[in-house]
């Protein structure tokens, strides 16, 4: 079975950082490209950034870029978010979602529980 | 950047009925369209990919039509399960972007 378990996420000051992780089980990690996902508080659904399955390949949301990084540690199974400068629009769930194997060019056929980032003085 | 505009934004229907969504994208994004279903606090669930390919495991109740910048998901016979939030999705090019969303609501 497919396990997306995102952690990391929780209250920050206005300029803060925060590291969000996702740890995967069930399949092969290296071979997917992941994606972080994420939903302010009664909004729709916003995608942030994607990573190849052996990180050749990054792409940000413009909203994100030069703020928040994406990485991945394909030996422990595990997606990373490194997001600086945070401010208040921020604020949101966070999903890791999981592409389908091989693609870059992929929808997201498996999602993680969600890690809530509030971002608030 | 490619715009998905989805109409409507919330739907009245009654258990039964069929229902139509429509997602419109700013440029041609060939079939790279996916739907998703989310239920208030919970996960999104993609329903279909490729524009039409049904998702294993989704009733066949649901089907997805359309390429290019046009596309549709319907509902033939809507089912109290089916009361959810509807979003869009191209991955034809980067940055990906989703539509706003559709409200299924009961009538």
């Amino acid at each position: 079975e497919v396990q997306l378990v995102e952690s990391g996420g929780g209250l920050v000051k206005p300029g803060g950082s925060l590291r969000l992780s996702c740890a995967a089980s069930g399949f092969t990690f290296s071979s997917y490209s992941l994606n972080w996902v994420r939903q302010a508080p009664g909004k729709g659904l916003e995608w942030v950034s994607s990573i190849s399955s052996g990180s050749s390949y990054i792409y940000y949301a413009d909203s994100v870029k030069g703020r928040f990084t994406i990485s991945r540690d394909n030996a422990v199974n595990s997606l990373y978010l490194r997001m600086n400068s945070l401010r208040a629009e921020d604020t949101a769930v966070y999903y890791c979602a999981r592409g389908v194997v091989g693609e870059m060019r992929s929808w997201f056929e498996s999602w993680g529980q969600g890690t809530l980032v509030t971002v608030s003085s | 950047d490619i715009q998905m505009t989805q109409s409507p934004s919330t739907l009245s229907a009654s258990v039964g009925d069929r229902v139509t969504i429509t997602c419109r994208a700013s440029q041609s994004i060939s079939s790279w369209l996916a739907w998703y279903q989310q239920k208030p606090g919970k996960v999104p669930k993609v329903l279909i990919y490729k524009a039409s390919s049904l998702e294993s495991g989704v009733p066949s109740r649901f089907s997805g039509s359309g390429s290019g910048t046009e596309f549709t998901l319907t509902i033939s016979s809507l089912q109290p399960d089916d009361f959810a939030t509807y979003y869009c999705q191209q991955y034809d090019t980067y940055p990906i972007t989703f539509g706003g969303g559709t409200k299924v609501e009961i009538k």
